[in-house]
């Protein structure tokens, strides 16, 4: 089964710092890895994915990905308070993984970001 | 007008007794989830399907049954309730594009408890 680990727990950043968030996972053989954001009392919106090694970036957002190292991380430029909420990161597990076409999420990472 | 709309929004319920939470989805997704969200363990996966009629086993079943009648509701079944199925529920609908089943959308939640 597909094992997800987030770090760190929570981050607190100062207005318009950038915010980075890691999360390393269990199989390299895992399909696309995605990054949901959730606010309190909300459920989980998708905010980007990616499937290959590199970087990819929409907008204000960055996520590198190295299944060699079995990590991918989040990058928030020009952070906001707005931004503030829970980040999840999720795998779609591969075929040999035992999660096959499943997604396996992290615990999360809460993000505060002061004014 | 939310896609993924769940009910009851709250629920206490009594240990023992049945308890069934809904979902529906307008986005024509033929995958629907159901997720339990606990501090520290992020989102679990309960009970999947792949259209109207079908329903599998996530990864943590036991307790819970599921049914799909139609290709818009989805529901969430507990015969006999017990306190460690207090939680927060989430449901989610997907769909794939190219081949990657991973982006989902979620309803905005039902919290459970179970006295």
């Amino acid at each position: 089964q597909e094992k997800v680990q987030q770090s760190p727990e929570s981050l607190i950043v100062p207005e318009g710092a950038m915010s980075s968030l890691n999360c390393t996972f269990s199989n390299s053989a895992s399909q696309s890895i995605w990054w949901y954001q959730q606010h309190p009392g909300k459920g989980p919106e998708a905010l980007i994915s990616i499937f290959s090694n590199g970087n990819k970036k929409e907008g204000r957002l960055t996520v590198y990905l190295n299944r060699a190292s079995l990590h991918v991380s989040l990058h928030i430029r020009d952070s906001q308070p707005s931004d503030s909420a829970v980040y999840l990161c999720a795998v779609m597990g591969g075929m040999l993984s035992g999660s096959f076409n499943k997604l396996t999420f992290g615990a999360g990472t809460r993000l505060a970001v002061c004014p | 007008e939310a896609a993924v709309t769940q009910s009851p929004r709250n629920k206490v319920a009594v240990t023992g007794g049945k308890v069934t939470l809904s979902c529906n989805q307008t986005n024509n997704h033929n995958n629907m989830y159901w997720y339990r969200q606990d501090t520290g363990h992020g989102l679990r996966l309960i009970h999947y399907s792949y259209g109207a009629g079908s329903t599998e086993k996530g990864d943590i079943p036991d307790g819970y049954k599921a049914s799909r009648p139609s290709q818009e509701n989805f529901s969430l079944i507990l015969e006999l309730a017990t306190p460690s199925q207090t939680s927060v529920y989430f449901c989610a609908s997907g769909d794939h594009r190219g081949g990657n089943y991973a982006e989902q959308f979620f309803g905005p939640g039902t919290r459970l408890t179970v006295l």
